[in-house]
């Protein structure tokens, strides 16, 4: 079947690595997601990982594929008070157009 | 310059009464969607249209239309606004392609609020 799952709540303090975690139950995923929701506002793409691969750099942020486990990380390097938001994971299965997205991970940076 | 745009940004409406939430994007997609976010924050997608043609129709209401008159609209009509319309209603694009990675724009979002 198809299901996300992300833990509901991360808090860091500035300056730290946040790591946002999210497994996903459908194996035959081909492309995996980040979004990110500021409030009051809609998802922007950070960043995707195509299926065949296990890590994805892109300045600040690193993702991590574990397709044996089934689980897509998020680690956003010194983490700043911008970086407040809620992050989505998602997943593309196969060729359809539809993603399957998480519930979001609400991160909380303090000062 | 706004890639995916969406009227109105806020919606107040009581109950029983029919509404439409417009839709536009500028990027030359082939793919339009709405999703529907409801109070905490679970988004889950509604309709896809590829090129004016229904490509994903998930279980929704009937009293929720989509149309798309042109590859750059897509609007969201819906009839006899229950409580539970309440939501966040966003619109997204993307380029198709078996090839491509089918990255999703969104929109900023229709706030829709049924009294």
């Amino acid at each position: 079947g198809e299901d996300v799952e992300q833990s509901l709540f991360l808090s860091v303090r500035e300056g730290d690595s946040s790591v946002i975690n999210c497994t996903y139950t459908d194996s035959s995923s081909t492309y995996l997601y980040w979004y990110k929701q500021e409030p009051g506002a809609g998802l922007q793409l950070l960043t995707y990982i195509f299926s065949n691969m296990d890590m994805k750099q892109d300045q600040r942020l690193t993702v991590l594929l574990n397709k044996k486990d089934k689980h897509l990380s998020l680690r956003i390097a010194d983490t700043q008070t911008g970086d407040s938001a809620i992050y989505f994971c998602a997943e593309k299965i196969g060729s359809s157009y539809k993603l399957i997205f998480g519930s979001g991970t609400r991160l909380l940076v303090r000062p | 310059d706004t890639a995916v745009s969406q009227t109105p940004k806020y919606l107040v409406t009581q109950m029983g009464n029919d509404k439409s939430i417009k839709c536009e994007q500028n990027l030359g997609h082939d793919t339009m969607y709405w999703y529907k976010q409801d109070s905490k924050k679970f988004l889950k997608i509604m309709f896809s249209y590829n090129n004016k043609e229904l490509i994903i129709n998930e279980t929704v209401p009937n009293r929720f239309s989509p149309k798309s008159p042109d590859k750059a609209h897509l609007n969201l009509h819906i009839n006899s606004l229950e409580l539970g319309d309440s939501a966040v209603y966003f619109c997204a694009s993307s380029q198709g392609g078996t090839m491509l990675s089918y990255e999703q724009y969104f929109g900023p979002g229709t706030r829709l609020t049924v009294t």
